[in-house]
């Protein structure tokens, strides 16, 4: 089915750990983002790639890495988690039509301790 | 999502209407976006308008925007069960989209 595919899907970390999330999107969509959703502040987006081989910060970029390792696949890097880093992390990437939507992952629910 | 401000709660009867109510700050925003997020899922995007429009309806949904005041809101008729979800308001920035708190609804019967 096409989509945007994330993983895992769940993790518990230990802080100071690493890891990455991985996303991938098979649509040909030229954007990706990556975003962090906490209780009763929405989504706020920590990177995107506007296009393959670009990636830029968004409002909350401390604390993580993005890889844009071709056009289907976007990843996201923790290299030493901290509690505060708890969270639920959607990829999503941008349809191709002129209003812009976005198609969203399904998430990662992280949780460092 | 500091610059789209919706309230985070509300409760409606089934077969009420629901209206849910966004303001936003970039006036040169070209579309705004309602999406819906069922429990231990992704968002989905259930609706968008274009800035040059005042209202747009599909089946149950209907956008009303007022520019002047910077305001969107999304109307659910007939309200179901099946509702019951987070709705996220959105605008478009540049190369990506600023999201609010989103409104929890809790649909009662």
């Amino acid at each position: 089915n096409a989509g945007v595919t994330q993983t895992p899907k769940f993790q518990v970390l230990k802080t100071g750990q690493s890891m990455t999330l991985q996303c991938a999107q098979d649509m040909n969509h030229n954007s990706m983002y990556w975003y962090r959703q906490d209780p009763g502040m929405g989504l706020r987006l920590i990177y995107y790639s506007a296009s393959e081989g670009t990636t830029d910060k968004g409002e909350v970029p401390n604390g993580y890495n993005v890889s844009r390792l071709n056009k289907r696949e976007f990843s996201l890097r923790l290299e030493s988690a901290a509690p505060s880093q708890t969270s639920v992390y959607f990829c999503a990437s941008r349809t191709g039509g002129a209003n812009y939507g976005y198609t969203f992952g399904s998430g990662t629910r992280l949780t460092v301790v | 999502g500091e610059d789209v401000e919706q309230s985070l709660f509300l409760s409606v009867r089934e077969g009420d209407s629901s209206v849910i109510n966004c303001t936003y700050t970039d006036s040169s925003s070209t579309y705004l976006y309602w999406y819906k997020q069922e429990p231990g899922a992704g968002l989905q995007l259930l609706t968008y308008i274009f800035s040059n429009m005042d209202m747009k309806q599909d089946q149950r949904l209907t956008v009303l925007l007022n520019k002047k005041d910077k305001h969107l809101s999304l109307r659910i008729a007939d309200t179901q069960t099946g509702d019951s979800a987070i709705y996220f308001c959105a605008e478009k920035e540049d190369y990506k989209l600023s999201f609010g708190a989103g409104t929890t609804v809790t649909v009662r019967a």
